[in-house]
């Protein structure tokens, strides 16, 4: 089975400008998580998605962070303008349920994003 | 708010000991609790889940508790082996509907 799938590992890119970062869930997984993991912290939680309608953005930087998951598969998590405080890893993450079944989260690699 | 506490940052133990990570939160009624494995530069994975009603979960040589009354969850590797150094994450979901938070982790090192 084929597991989470993100968009290229390292990113490197100056303050004020744009970066996107895609996901693509594992098949048949309702429920999409974006994360931010800065260096000796926890994943912080951004926006969950179950299908292709927002379930939580309660952490999502509104305005410079925007995501969408058209047609309730991939995903694209974008930065505009990026900050230097936005430097960090950014996890996606899918689950096949949000119940109290699973819970389960798999997780992709990450792509690490540097602001200078 | 709601708040999460992993002991530590880091564990030193020897190999063949047993390790044994704590996480402490507050402000939560969580259904569940849930362990993973963070490798650097990897994304974590799941590990073990133990729900509101259990005491005990095991798995090979993991064992996972939790204390509601507490609020606290110990995660113990038994045997430990220089292969189990990583990072270990706790994290907290409630109801269907509501996010799952983790806490900042617990850097182990086995040492041969």
């Amino acid at each position: 089975e084929a597991g989470v799938a993100q968009s290229r590992r390292y990113k490197i890119i100056e303050k004020r400008q744009s970066v996107a970062f895609w996901c693509n869930p594992i098949s048949g997984h309702a429920t999409l998580y974006w994360y931010q993991q800065i260096l000796g912290q926890g994943p912080k939680l951004l926006i969950q998605f179950q299908n292709n309608g927002v379930v939580d953005d309660s952490q999502l930087p509104k305005d410079r962070f925007s995501a969408e998951r058209l047609k309730g598969v991939d995903s694209t998590l974008k930065i505009q303008p990026a900050k230097l405080e936005d430097s960090a890893v950014y996890l996606c993450a899918s689950s096949l349920n949000q119940g109290l079944n699973t819970g389960e989260l798999f997780f992709g690699e990450g792509s690490r994003l540097t602001v200078l | 708010s709601q708040k999460i506490e992993q002991n530590s940052e880091a564990l030193n133990i020897q190999e063949g000991k047993t390790a044994t990570l704590t996480c402490n939160y507050t402000n939560y009624s969580p259904a569940y609790l849930q362990w993973y494995r963070q490798d650097p530069g990897r994304g974590p994975v799941f590990l073990l889940l133990i729900r509101e009603n259990e005491k005990e979960k095991r798995k090979e040589r993991l064992k996972v508790t939790f204390d509601t009354t507490l609020k606290q969850s110990l995660f113990h590797i038994t045997a430990s082996q220089p292969a189990d150094s990583a990072t270990y994450l706790c994290a907290l979901g409630g109801s269907s509907a509501s996010k799952i938070i983790f806490g900042s982790g617990t850097r182990l090192s086995i040492r041969p």
